[in-house]
């Protein structure tokens, strides 16, 4: 089983400046890890996953996320953030077929 | 191409009533997955669907919930005598199932029915 945490409940970035979300998980076996993002009164959007290989993720929309196996972290990050980045954000790990997802997290990016 | 769709996009229903929820998933897709997203309770899995089969129902919060697929496409979630605690947004998911193994790959997700009930 996969679970996943997201410690904070809301993100305030400036546009332009670097954003993290972040995301611990924890499992039994090996990782694998999603982020999906969700606009208000939208589905959930696939951004990218970590299965194996390299510990930066990139994904869609210039996001990218790192695995980092000591700390059991999978943040997402971007460099430079923009408004429509605004919408929450939600870490999942895998438990058989179903996704397990963290509560989300609020980001806000102000202009 | 198109994505996942679900009708009605939006339910409003009477305590007691029965809805039926329903899921067109990605053409080639042979999983299906149905999720619940909730204030209280987050985003919770329903169940899943392997072709037309079902091997994972561990997530149905009760009896009143059932769901079946049809010619490995279309899927229903049917809640039967429904009641408030069913209000939330019903998301489906689809995903392709790598043969011969587990499926890593990333579900993609419809924009849900939002159901309530009064």
């Amino acid at each position: 089983a996969q679970s996943v945490a997201q410690p904070e409940d809301q993100v305030n970035v400036a546009e332009g400046n670097p954003l993290t979300v972040k995301c611990t998980y924890s499992v039994s076996g090996n990782p694998y890890l999603f982020w999906y993002v969700q606009y208000p009164n939208r589905g959930l959007q696939f951004l990218l996953k970590y299965i194996t290989g390299d510990n930066l993720v990139k994904g869609s929309y210039g996001f990218e996320a790192e695995f980092n196996k000591s700390q059991t972290s999978f943040h997402l990050k971007k460099p430079s953030a923009l408004v429509s980045d605004s919408a929450l954000y939600f870490c999942a790990g895998r438990t058989g077929y179903a996704l397990n997802f963290g509560k989300g997290t609020s980001l806000l990016v102000t202009p | 191409g198109a994505g996942v769709s679900q009708s009605p996009s939006n339910k409003v229903t009477e305590k007691g009533k029965d809805v039926e929820l329903r899921c067109d998933p990605i053409s080639g897709h042979t999983a299906l997955y149905w999720y619940r997203q909730s204030l209280g309770q987050g985003l919770e899995f329903l169940i899943y669907f392997q072709g037309n089969s079902a091997p994972d129902k561990s997530g149905l919060p009760s009896d009143r919930f059932s769901a079946e697929r049809t010619g490995g496409s279309v899927s229903t979630l049917t809640i039967q005598r429904t009641q408030q605690e069913d209000s939330a947004v019903y998301l489906c998911a689809s995903s392709f199932r790598l043969a011969g193994g587990s499926s890593y790959n990333e579900q993609f997700f419809g924009p849900g029915t939002r159901l309530t009930v009064l």
